[in-house]
């Protein structure tokens, strides 16, 4: 079965508005998260990762959320972009496994 | 796509033929993954393989598929027999350091069963 799943399948934002895209995780042993970013017809593309020994990252108007308490992941998108638009995914990886679990996906949508 | 290179970008075959998909890994790099994707879904984990060796093949179907990395050339998924069912994205992955935790993927092979 899936240890990793999302709240919402379809998030709809206003332009300039920020996002925040949620992730559930249920195996407490994995320490080593990652979000891509999946455009139609495209490869999943990395955005920002963050380890479990962690709860908060930074990137550019990007930033990750870890609460291992409650096993949550969150990714928020500051000043949301029409490029932004694409369906997102968490993963997460075990410390001792060789492969990332992914969930099952949030379409994002950004109208102007 | 971080230098994953993937071809066919689309394939179409019809049920019964047999399907070969490449990949190369980032240059340098001796390990790739494969993951499936079916139409609104996620990526599922198939296989991971070193130069000449399959380290975890835990999320191979057990009949039809078959995944090889050899000394030389790119990595191959080979399905056999192809059946509808297996129309999906077929991405591969490879790590951005040897043995590192942060994995890029190529832009997939789009197999198509007519």
């Amino acid at each position: 079965g899936e240890n990793v799943g999302l709240h919402l399948p379809t998030l709809s934002v206003q332009e300039g508005d920020n996002s925040i895209i949620n992730c559930a995780y249920s195996n407490s042993a994995s320490d080593y998260f990652i979000w891509y970013k999946q455009e139609s017809g495209k490869g999943p593309q990395f955005i920002i990762d963050i380890r479990s020994n962690m709860d908060k990252r930074q990137g550019q108007r990007v930033t990750v959320l870890l609460n291992k308490t409650v096993k949550h992941l969150s990714l928020q998108i500051a000043a949301t972009q029409p490029g932004d638009s694409a369906v997102y995914f968490c993963a997460e990886k075990l410390n001792a496994g060789n492969m990332l679990t992914f969930g099952g996906g949030t379409r994002l949508m950004v109208k102007p | 796509n971080a230098g994953v290179m993937q071809n066919p970008r689309h394939l179409v075959r019809r049920r019964g033929q047999e399907a070969r998909l490449r990949c190369s890994p980032m240059k340098g790099h001796s390990h790739v993954y494969w993951y499936r994707q079916l139409p609104e879904e996620g990526l599922k984990f198939m296989v991971y393989l070193q130069k000449e060796n399959i380290i975890d093949e835990s999320g191979m179907p057990k009949e039809r598929f078959s995944a090889e990395f050899p000394k030389e050339g790119p990595s191959i998924l080979r399905i056999q027999q192809v059946v509808r069912g297996d129309s999906a994205a077929y991405f591969c992955a490879s790590p951005r350091d040897p043995g590192g935790n942060t994995i890029y993927f190529g832009e997939g092979s789009w197999l198509t069963v007519v």
